[in-house]
């Protein structure tokens, strides 16, 4: 079946860096991709929706400029959390739905442990 | 505001005995809804779905169930196995392909 792979799985990094999460559909296209993030014991929130060739839409309470999505070709979207702090820790999770118009079914990455210290 | 609701979040159940997982949701122009089925770290990994335009779907042991004139969905699965062991979420969407907005969870834990 149709498969979305993120990079990397776990990530540590410093205050105040910049960290990039990609995810790729590995046997399909998406011009869709979705982004979430999941806190422990939580549910999965959606940040936003990364489109194809164009910007990405954000959820209420998301900051565009902190969370930066790029889904520069039709395979490929990347996550770049920009100045990152503590409370940016969390687990981040994206998503692509399946191609079939008769199913909603989506697919999601493995996700993506940041611990920002 | 909390869109799709599990308001149950942990279920205990014996092996070979049913489980039944909740959710609610409040927005009536959802017209899809899914499981899934999630380890600590990973992934959410598909189970089911149904739409709006059912009241019931079938697929092995699992079995989704909605109700829209409640605003309620639930899974059965029986019988269930200790491998069920995870954390269930359900997600409802308003089309097909687009965004999904998931309940809080419920860690089914089933004893042998």
């Amino acid at each position: 079946g149709a498969v979305v792979s993120q990079h990397p799985s776990w990530v540590i990094c410093k205050s105040g860096t910049s960290v990039k999460i990609e995810c790729r559909s590995l046997d399909f296209q998406a011009t869709t991709m979705f982004w979430y993030r999941q806190f422990p014991k939580q549910s999965l929130m959606l940040m936003a929706t990364s489109n194809e060739g164009s910007k990405a839409t954000y959820e209420q309470g998301v900051e565009k400029d902190k969370f930066l999505i790029n889904h520069a070709s039709l395979t490929l979207s990347t996550l770049t959390v920009t100045s990152a702090h503590p409370e940016d820790s969390s687990f981040y999770i994206c998503s692509a739905p399946h191609t079939s118009p008769l199913t909603a079914e989506a697919f999601f990455g493995q996700g993506t442990r940041l611990t920002v210290v | 505001d909390q869109q799709v609701k599990q308001n149950s979040p942990s279920l205990s159940v014996q092996e070979g005995r049913i489980s039944i997982l909740n959710c609610d949701y409040t927005n009536s122009m959802f017209d899809y809804f899914l499981w899934y089925k999630k380890y600590p770290a990973e992934g959410p990994t598909f189970l089911i779905s149904i739409s709006s335009i059912k009241d019931k779907n079938e697929d092995g042991r699992f079995t989704v169930f909605l109700n829209k004139s409640a605003k309620h969905l639930s899974l059965h699965i029986v019988p269930s196995q200790p491998g069920d062991s995870a954390v269930y979420f359900c997600a409802a969407s308003r089309l097909q392909g687009g965004k999904l907005i998931f309940g809080q969870g419920t860690e089914l834990s089933v004893k042998p």
